[in-house]
């Protein structure tokens, strides 16, 4: 079985500053991990995804993450942030086979962008 | 395309009663799932759905019921309500398997009293 932490459930950062959420995860297996925002009063969507490669990935809205596998890590970085990125981040993980597309996502880490 | 589309946006049931949560999505997907968010939790997996038909349970079936007679809708049955089951409810669809990203509505938020 899987499992997600996100080890910080609240970030704040001033606007134009960088910011890191890290997000650690347990698996016996290969998996894919997945990083979604939720924006106040709104749906997930998704910011990346790594699935196989290299392991930078970006993302949309000037996000990377970087797989990490020997520290079972998936942090998410972004070299500076805008208010508009003020929302809730959610760290997700499946293994690859057998999982019928069942996503664990962790608590989750409030980014709270400050001017 | 609307995407994922959910109604209602935000109901009050008694404990006891009833209601079914809607769920339609128009992007041919195949997959769709039912979440549940819990302030501090993230999102757990109630039921899922691999094709017209076809459902499985997720982490936490309990207290409900879904059924997928068509590609587009995937509605969510509550039959006895419980203070438990306040929370918002997310649905999602995806093409296939676990790489397809997953499209999420805008959520239904209850309170069950």
């Amino acid at each position: 079985a899987q499992s997600v932490t996100q080890l910080d459930s609240q970030v704040p950062v001033f606007e134009e500053a960088p910011v890191e959420l890290r997000c650690n995860y347990s698996s016996s297996v290969s998996v894919y991990l997945f990083w979604y925002v939720q924006y106040p009063n709104q749906g997930l969507q998704l910011l990346l995804k790594y699935l196989s490669g290299s392991t930078l990935v970006k993302g949309i809205n000037g996000f990377e993450a970087e797989f990490n596998k020997s520290q079972t890590s998936f942090h998410l970085r972004k070299p500076s942030v805008h208010i508009s990125d003020t929302a809730e981040y959610f760290c997700a993980v499946s293994d690859r086979v057998g999982s019928q597309g069942n996503l664990i996502f962790g608590k989750g880490t409030k980014l709270s962008v400050k001017p | 395309n609307a995407g994922v589309t959910q109604t209602p946006k935000f109901r009050i049931l008694k404990i006891g009663q009833s209601m079914t949560l809607q769920c339609a999505q128009d992007m041919n997907h195949n997959y769709m799932y039912w979440y549940r968010q819990d302030p501090g939790m993230g999102l757990k997996l109630i039921y899922y759905s691999v094709g017209a038909g076809i459902t499985d349970k997720g982490e936490v079936p309990n207290g409900y019921n879904v059924s997928r007679s068509t590609t587009e809708d995937f509605p969510l049955r509550l039959e006895l309500a419980a203070p438990s089951q306040t929370s918002v409810y997310f649905c999602a669809s995806s093409y296939s398997r676990i790489e397809e990203t997953q499209y999420f509505g805008p959520g239904t938020r209850l309170l069950v009293l």
